[in-house]
């Protein structure tokens, strides 16, 4: 079956590190979207990608970025972990002429 | 400035009644409209949508309504079930793939 996946599911570094967290999914969707969620705001965007090579800045992107090098994966890093980056966060794909995103399971980050 | 808003952050209801949820936005340009399910330690699964140009869609014991003119939407979940109990979000879209959520409101469903 096709799914989205995410890694690792929990992740303790310490601030001014560098972390990557992984997404990939397998329904070849063009859209993936990168989420965190806070207490009190829901789910907020990071970043986006409509296909490969293509990427955007959401609301709340300043300390990240992302690459999209092919269709399955779109990898969110942070350049330099914060405190205040310690969060949920949720990756979420989408077919052309779909508005429903498919979200995986979520990697929970403490940043210390 | 969030966009769409969910405010009541928690519901609590008897199981067999009815669950009702609120949702409003602001973003005129939004034209379809969603709801996710939350479980705690899991990602959001989506539930039911609606687009624009219904004022109303059905599945099974969930029906989402859509009033455009005050900008406002509501998922009634009828008859409520314990496995009903988790975080429900509201999200908008303005056909550009990108999902503006609201914060969440938590049901709690009671034996």
């Amino acid at each position: 079956d096709a799914e989205i996946t995410q890694s690792p599911r929990h992740k303790i570094t310490e601030t001014g590190r560098q972390v990557t967290l992984a997404c990939h999914q397998t329904w070849n969707h063009n859209n993936m979207f990168w989420y965190r969620q806070d207490l009190g705001h829901g789910l907020r965007l990071i970043h986006y990608s409509y296909g490969v090579h293509d990427t955007n800045k959401g609301e709340v992107s300043d300390g990240y970025s992302v690459s999209r090098s092919n269709t399955e994966d779109l990898p969110l890093t942070l350049e330099s972990a914060a405190s205040s980056q310690t969060s949920v966060y949720f990756c979420a794909s989408t077919g052309t002429l779909q508005e429903t995103q498919y979200f995986g399971p979520g990697t929970r980050l403490l940043v210390l | 400035d969030q966009q769409v808003k969910q405010n009541s952050p928690s519901l609590s209801v008897q199981e067999g009644r009815i669950s009702i949820l609120n949702c409003d936005y602001t973003n005129s340009m939004f034209d379809y409209f969603l709801w996710y399910k939350k479980y705690p330690a899991e990602g959001p699964t989506f539930l039911i949508s609606i687009s624009s140009i219904k004022d109303k869609n059905e599945d099974g014991r969930f029906t989402v309504f859509l009033n455009k003119s005050a900008k406002h939407l509501s998922l009634h979940i009828v008859p409520s079930q314990p496995g009903d109990s988790a975080v429900y979000f509201c999200a908008a879209s303005a056909n550009d793939y990108k999902l503006s959520f609201g914060a969440g409101t938590t049901v709690t469903v009671r034996a």
